[in-house]
């Protein structure tokens, strides 16, 4: 079993809705956790970054983490298609350092 | 728009030469990072440097591959001999920290190698 668990996708959503996409991790000591948004042949950019559980919001955006059921969750309301791109989760230990534990990616696609 | 570039974009190369890919960090920022991405593995940390000093290298191959920072704005990673599992997307990453993790980073657009 890999640490850090994504369904890879494709998901094709229409415009406007919302959008749910999740990863589960198997070590209970992971408690930093991020998103990465990745357009096609580009570097990975973060878009959320949270401790420990709870929620955050950031405009469209909310990053939800459920330490208990070893899930996190990001949504993204009023999808656009400029949201059309891989998402990646990441995660980190207090010992792991910069060791981030990267998800595979979802394959997020945004219809007009 | 301050941005991490890295040369080349693109390389194809055959097995056995050796390959130098380098980066240019954010003016100002003191950590960088060298990822690669594999279809396979995903994103994997090579190594990283904070304030040119070497912190990890465990994530390279020690026999073939090297990361240095010869000044502030240079960071290379080199790879001698290449082989062919060694084709995929290398990235540089650049942010800031004074001590610590470093969670917010930038990105480049990354080297697509191949060894054929």
């Amino acid at each position: 079993q890999k640490e850090v668990e994504q369904d890879p996708g494709p998901l094709s959503v229409p415009e406007g809705a919302i959008v749910s996409l999740n990863c589960t991790y198997s070590n209970s000591a992971f408690q930093y956790f991020m998103w990465y948004r990745q357009y096609s042949r580009k570097g990975p950019e973060l878009l959320m970054y949270t401790y420990s559980s709870g929620n955050k919001e950031d405009g469209r955006f909310t990053a939800q983490v459920d330490k208990s059921s070893k899930y996190i969750s990001l949504f993204i309301r009023d999808s656009q298609p400029s949201d059309s791109a891989t998402y990646l989760c990441a995660m980190s230990a207090a010992n792991y350092g910069q060791n981030f534990v990267f998800g595979p990616g979802t394959r997020l696609s945004v219809l007009p | 728009d301050a941005r991490v570039t890295q040369t080349p974009r693109h390389k194809v190369t055959e097995m056995g030469q050796e390959v130098t890919m380098r980066c240019q960090p954010i003016l100002g920022h003191n950590t960088v990072f060298w990822y690669r991405q594999t279809m396979m593995q995903g994103l994997e940390l090579l190594a990283y440097f904070r304030n040119r000093a070497p912190l990890d290298d465990s994530g390279m191959p020690k026999d073939r591959f090297s990361a240095e920072m010869p000044d502030a704005t240079l960071a290379t990673l080199k790879i001698q001999p290449s082989e062919p599992r060694d084709s995929a997307v290398y990235f540089c990453a650049s942010g800031f920290s004074t001590t610590g993790v470093t969670y917010e980073q930038y990105f480049g657009p990354g080297t697509r190698l191949t060894v054929t």
